[in-house]
């Protein structure tokens, strides 16, 4: 079974300044990798996925992450935020052969300050 | 495409009440399922589905049920509602290589 920790619940950070949300995962099998973005009140949408290849991976608003599989993390990274990047961010591991359901991290409460 | 509706959007119930969430997709997928997300708890599993005629139970199936009507609708049933199923129900789809697409939730809540 596979497992995912997000080691940061919430994380203030001003704008314009850059950001890391951590990610790790467990599991004894190859996976595929991925953060979803959560605006106030609305439902979850991918930012970005990792199946194969490169493990540097850009996705939508500037957002990019990076694979690590001797560290089994799945990092997320901004250079520079903006107020409107402030949301809820989780990270989500399935096994490659997709045989199980997403699991998903419990969340970082991304803030961003004026 | 609509991609992944969920209906209806807000609901309150007494407890005891039943009543059931409705969810449809128009991608194709083979597998949905049903989450509900509380404060701090982050996104649990309650049902899915990973093909028409299959259900499986996820982490928190105790007071729900679940019917895969066809490819497109998945529906989640609160038979005797209770004030620890106050929560934002999400419903999603999903088709290789499984990154999944969700609906805008249903929040209910149980007086």
């Amino acid at each position: 079974a596979q497992s995912v920790t997000q080691l940061d619940s919430q994380v203030p950070v001003f704008e314009e300044a850059p950001v890391e949300l951590r990610c790790n995962y467990s599991s004894s099998v190859s996976v595929y990798l991925f953060w979803y973005v959560q605006y106030p009140n609305q439902g979850l949408q991918l930012l970005l996925k990792y199946l194969s290849g490169s493990t540097l991976v850009k996705g939508i608003n500037g957002f990019e992450a990076e694979f690590n599989k001797s560290q089994t993390s799945f990092h997320l990274r901004k250079p520079s935020v903006h107020i409107s990047d402030t949301a809820e961010y989780f990270c989500a591991v399935i096994q490659n052969s997709g045989n199980t359901p997403l699991v998903f991290g419990k969340g970082t409460r991304l803030s961003v300050i004026a | 495409n609509a991609g992944v509706t969920q209906t209806p959007k807000f609901q309150v119930l007494k407890t005891g009440q039943s009543m059931t969430l409705q969810c449809a997709q128009d991608m194709n997928h083979n597998s949905m399922y049903w989450y509900r997300q509380d404060p701090g708890m982050g996104l649990r599993l309650i049902y899915y589905s990973a093909s028409e005629g299959t259900t499986d139970k996820g982490e928190v199936p105790n007071g729900y049920n679940v019917s895969r009507l066809n490819k497109r609708e998945f529906s989640l049933r609160l038979e005797s509602a209770a004030p620890s199923q106050t929560s934002v129900y999400f419903c999603a789809s999903s088709g290789p290589p499984y990154e999944q697409y969700f609906g805008p939730g249903t929040r209910l809540t149980v007086t």
